[in-house]
This record gives structure tokens, sequence and C-alpha cells, in this order.
């Protein structure tokens, strides 16, 4: 089973504070994809990576940011967090190249801006 | 775009019963997922079934990619099942998947 690992597991801001989750995956895998999931919703995807300094924009991309560094990491980042970002974020990564096409996802981040 | 739509929303069953989950979607699925989602939020992947039958323990993934549905069963429904179940699809090996809505599980004793 792909290991990712998400940090931090819960997270506490004010409206306008700075926060950056973090994801590593330790397979190899070149697609990194951010989700939220909100009640009525699903999950819905914010941004996704096939590589180290791609970025792709997802269906919800509006007040989040992300950068991929390296094909273990991928950040997401608020920049002026607001109240309707609270959320369950997920970050999952395939390996379609392999035509592995299965998602793995982290345990999740639960995100609380105030 | 892609558009899933599962049902039902919910269900509650008796322990000892079975499930049948479906996820109808709106256009050709090269890709096709199951997932579970714990109660506590973790997320695990059931099924990779694009086409036809799969089986794994108490549950079976059917796929019929030509009426453009999928169908998850579970056999024997125990407590630990209980969670919400999503299918996720994609129309090509290199697009996004999108997900259905869920069907949140309850199984009581």
């Amino acid at each position: 089973e792909a290991a990712v690992t998400q940090s931090p597991r819960n997270k506490v801001t004010v409206t306008g504070g700075n926060v950056t989750l973090s994801c590593r995956q330790t397979n190899s895998h070149n697609y990194m994809y951010w989700y939220r999931q909100d009640t009525g919703h699903g999950l819905r995807l914010i941004h996704y990576s096939y590589g180290a300094g791609n970025l792709q924009i997802g269906d919800v991309p509006d007040g989040y940011k992300a950068t991929r560094t390296t094909q273990e990491d991928f950040f997401l980042l608020l920049e002026l967090a607001s109240p309707s970002q609270t959320s369950l974020y997920f970050c999952a990564s395939s390996d379609q190249q392999r035509g592995q096409n299965t998602l793995y996802f982290g345990a999740g981040t639960r995100l609380s801006v105030l | 775009g892609q558009q899933v739509q599962q049902s039902p929303a919910s269900l509650v069953l008796q322990e000892g019963e079975n499930a049948e989950l479906q996820c109808n979607f709106s256009s050709t699925a090269t890709r096709l997922q199951w997932f579970y989602q714990h109660p506590g939020g973790r997320l695990v992947s059931l099924f990779y079934n694009p086409s036809g039958t799969k089986h794994t323990g108490r549950l079976t993934s059917t796929t019929v990619t030509n009426e453009r549905r999928s169908s998850l069963h579970i056999s024997s429904s125990q407590t630990t099942d209980s969670g919400t179940y999503f299918c996720a699809i994609a129309s090509s090996s290199f697009s996004k998947l999108v997900f259905g809505q869920g069907t949140s599980l309850s199984v009581v004793p």
C-alpha cells in the first residue's frame, strides 16, 4: 500500500491567516493531488501536479496556491485564509505512468478558519 | 464535464443484510475507482474497476462500461462496514478523477 503522509492533522487559524498544509509520498508516484471535502459536495479537486515543479489547476482553485518541490512533496498554501476554507483536506498520489491509476490518500487535515 | 451520480444517498441495514450501491456516470469512463471512507475520515481504495467484475472478501464491484454504470455489492453486512462509499470516474487515463457525492451506509446490530 502506498504511503501518503499529511501534516498537520488538525489546524486552527483566524481569518486572514497564513496556512501551509504538507504532503509527502514515499512511493515515487508522479501524480499528486489536493482535495477538499465538504458536506454535500463530496471531494473536490483543488490542485494537482504530475511532477516536481509542475502545477495544474483543479476544479476549485480560488484562494489556494500549491507547490510541488520534489517528487515526494506537495504543499497547499492558503495565504489569506477565509472561513469558507474550513474543510477536511486530503492529499493523494497515483502512478499513472506505469498504468497503475489507483489513487492513494493521506489521512487528511482538518482545518478550521475562525 | 463528467458527472457522477451515486444512489442511494444513505442506507441503513440490519447486520447480515446485503447492500447494493449504484454509481452512474455521464460519459465514458476509462478509470473507475471505489473508495471507502471510515467514520473517522480515512479514505481507502476498494476497487479499481473500469470494466467487468471484481471480488474481494464480501465485496463485489461490477462495471458495465457501455451502460455507464457501476455497482458495489456488500454481502452479509457487518457493523464495521459502516461509513461512506464513493465512486470516482475519469474519462481518460490522464484526466482527473471526478467523485460522486457518496453513499452513507449505517449497519446496525
